[in-house]
């Protein structure tokens, strides 16, 4: 079965350091990888996605993810925090199963950006 | 509007009665989602609808929960003789195409909170 796990449930970090959200994904086949982030009281938005056909993913506000096989990962990084990125990120596998593609997330990672 | 709407946004239920929360899609958009996200947890899949047809139901928790899209458009959640465990965020989303495929996006509505005292 496909799944993804986001180590870290919280991040904490200050605002102009760099930012990783790591997440390792379990797949029989090649995945198709996303990172989703969610603003309180809003709803969820599309950061980036993978679909094998550059392992080096660049996202909105900044944001870049790489796909790494050999370690079966896929974290998401930034180079310098805003306190506007202050959200909780999922990491999310598209699995392909009774003819259509549904979304599995990952828990989630909540990020505090502190000035 | 341009987005995906639910309704309504902040629903308080005492155990044992019926909700119903309301999905309407991006105009136009084939596949219809439904997922469940717990405090602290990620979104879980629900059911799913490709126009009016439901493909899958497999997510949902047990027989209470009732989901239908009659027109192929407006959708809704229907929970009955509602739990505690009830108590979530419940999140619509829609795409245009049947299959994904590998894009991924499926558009969210900012969810309907539930809770159920």
């Amino acid at each position: 079965a496909q799944s993804v796990t986001q180590l870290d449930s919280h991040v904490s970090v200050s605002e102009g350091t760099p930012v990783l959200l790591r997440c390792n994904y379990s797949s029989s086949y090649s995945p198709s990888l996303f990172w989703y982030v969610q603003h309180p009281n809003k709803g969820l938005q599309l950061l980036l996605k993978y679909t094998s056909a550059a392992t080096l993913v660049k996202g909105i506000n900044g944001f870049e993810a790489e796909f790494k096989k050999s370690e079966t990962s896929f974290h998401l990084t930034k180079p310098s925090a805003h306190m506007s990125d202050a959200a909780e990120y999922f990491c999310v596998v598209n699995v392909f199963s009774g003819g259509y593609n549904k979304l599995i997330f990952g828990a989630g990672t909540r990020l505090a950006v502190h000035p | 509007g341009a987005g995906v709407s639910q309704s309504p946004r902040y629903k308080v239920a005492k155990r044992g009665q019926d909700v119903a929360l309301r999905c309407d899609p991006i105009s136009g958009h084939v596949s219809l989602f439904w997922y469940q996200q717990a405090l602290g947890q990620g979104p879980e899949f629900l059911t799913y609808f490709q126009n009016e047809a439901q493909l899958d139901k497999s997510g949902l928790p047990s027989d209470r929960f009732f989901a239908e899209r009659p027109e192929g458009s407006v959708s809704t959640l229907k929970i009955q003789r509602t739990q505690q465990e009830d108590s979530a965020v419940y999140l619509c989303a829609s795409s245009l195409f049947p299959r994904t495929g590998n894009t991924g996006e499926l558009f969210f509505g900012e969810g309907s909170r539930l809770t159920v005292l």
